[in-house]
């Protein structure tokens, strides 16, 4: 149960696109189209962006998608916005309900 | 609406045990597995175990296998987490969170946390 590796930052600037990277083992996000993410805040709970790989949940901006390819999934956020800066973690299920995280990635809007 | 609140938390001496609750409100407990994650100060998100929405099973990271024990109450709407010889890097901010869906689903509320501190 390692946890899935993501790149500790990414920016971009108002209006550009930028995209995440979350890279685990053919036992969780290969293994599994059950990939989550999640926006975390300064000092708030994480909030769901994105499940089962490609999904987002009812009030997520249409501006975030989710992607896989084999084992590594990608957050995108296209169209950038202040509001948007915050961390990032990717989430897989494992198997045998077991969850794991990736170690977060913190996205600037320069 | 759905509420999550945990608490429970505070300054342990390291060996010792402490107990936190998480309390929820607006939904059919009994109907969602509920899970703990944890967050070191400056850390990410650290999965810690899930108990089966009916209690009758219980998963666990392997870290905290044999020390944490999650256990819920259905008829108190309450989730627990028994964390037991605790050490320095138990330190962290823990988190209830219900589970909407299957597998494939995600962890749809959260609470606000609860801090625990493991210091002499």
């Amino acid at each position: 149960q390692s946890a899935l590796t993501q790149p500790p930052s990414a920016s971009g600037s108002p209006g550009q696109s930028v995209t995440i990277s979350c890279t685990g083992t053919s036992s969780d996000v290969g293994g599994y189209n059950y990939v989550s993410w999640y926006q975390q805040h300064p000092g708030k709970a994480p909030k769901v962006m994105i499940y089962e790989v490609t999904k987002r949940p009812s009030g997520v901006p249409a501006r975030f998608s989710g992607s896989k390819s084999g084992n590594t999934a990608s957050l995108t956020v296209s169209g950038l916005q202040a509001e948007d800066e915050a961390d990032y973690y990717c989430c897989s299920y494992a198997g045998s309900n077991n969850l794991v995280f990736g170690g977060g990635t913190k996205l600037t809007v320069l | 609406q759905v509420q999550l609140v945990e608490s429970g938390g505070g300054v342990v001496q390291p060996g010792r045990s402490l107990r936190l609750s998480c309390v929820a409100s607006g939904f059919t407990f009994s109907h969602n597995g509920m899970h703990w994650v944890r967050q070191a100060p400056g850390k990410g998100l650290e999965w810690l175990g899930v108990a089966w929405y009916d209690g009758s099973q219980e998963s666990y990271a392997d870290f905290v296998k044999g020390r944490f024990t999650i256990s819920r109450d259905n008829s108190k709407n309450t989730l627990y987490l028994q964390m037991n010889n605790l050490r320095a890097e138990d330190t962290a901010l823990y988190y209830c969170a219900r589970f909407y869906g299957d597998n494939g689903g995600y962890l749809d509320y959260w609470g606000q946390g609860t801090l625990v501190t493991v210091s002499s």
